[in-house]
């Protein structure tokens, strides 16, 4: 079964741009979330996707916004790009029935760069 | 929020066992033990987790002390390629999020 990916793998852009940021689940996953990793905060959670709508959410801005299409796959959005969100974003998987025990499952990653 | 205590850094020989331990004394009955590994620049791997059993897999074993107060997971034959930051999270088993705290840095030396 293939794993989570997440496109671009990597990706610079300017202050004040905004950027889009794309996560293809594992096959029968329908749970999506998000984490920002810096040297300074770790990883920390963005917010989580269940069947196309928002179900959770951490404590970051406004400028941060994500959607769940019916297929599962996810992006999320970061827009007027600040210096401070240069990190490496990873989107995670499960099935999200929370039911039963489940795992996450993370991608490779999009590393961020804010010039 | 971390509800973990994990020593910063460790070293260990190739070849030998890697011996992680984690302490997470204000665990409640019905939360799991998670360990993950990120190595460097890469999404955080899912290792192991467990409730009250020791558990093992085809890459580590996790030892689950029987207060649940702390837990110690093995990579019973430590290669290069495990060089990575491990991750010890405790979570309910339908928490929608993980808490990552600063893990352990474990160094596999030649």
């Amino acid at each position: 079964k293939a794993g989570v990916t997440q496109t671009p793998r990597y990706l610079i852009k300017t202050r004040g741009q905004q950027v889009t940021l794309s996560c293809s689940p594992i096959s029968g996953h329908r749970s999506v979330s998000w984490y920002q990793q810096t040297p300074g905060q770790g990883l920390q959670f963005l917010f989580e996707y269940f069947s196309e709508t928002q179900r959770n959410k951490g404590n970051f801005p406004g400028r941060f916004s994500g959607r769940q299409f019916s297929n599962s796959r996810s992006e999320m959005n970061v827009s007027t790009l600040e210096l401070g969100d240069s990190a490496l974003y990873l989107c995670a998987s499960r099935l999200g029935d929370r039911v039963t025990q489940e795992t996450q499952y993370f991608g490779p990653g999009t590393r961020l760069l804010v010039l | 929020d971390a509800k973990t205590t994990q020593p910063p850094s460790m070293d260990c020989a190739e070849g030998r066992a890697a011996n992680l331990p984690c302490n997470h004394s204000t665990i409640s009955g019905n939360e799991y033990v998670y360990w993950y590994r990120q190595i460097h620049s890469q999404g955080p791997q899912y290792i192991i987790h467990g409730l009250k059993n020791n558990e093992t897999n085809e890459m580590a074993s996790l030892i689950i002390t029987e207060d649940r107060k702390s837990s110690t997971l093995i990579l019973p034959h430590a290669t290069l390629r495990d060089t990575a930051v491990y991750y010890c999270i405790v979570s309910l088993y339908n928490d929608y999020k993980l808490s990552f705290g600063a893990g352990t840095t474990v160094t596999v030396r030649a």
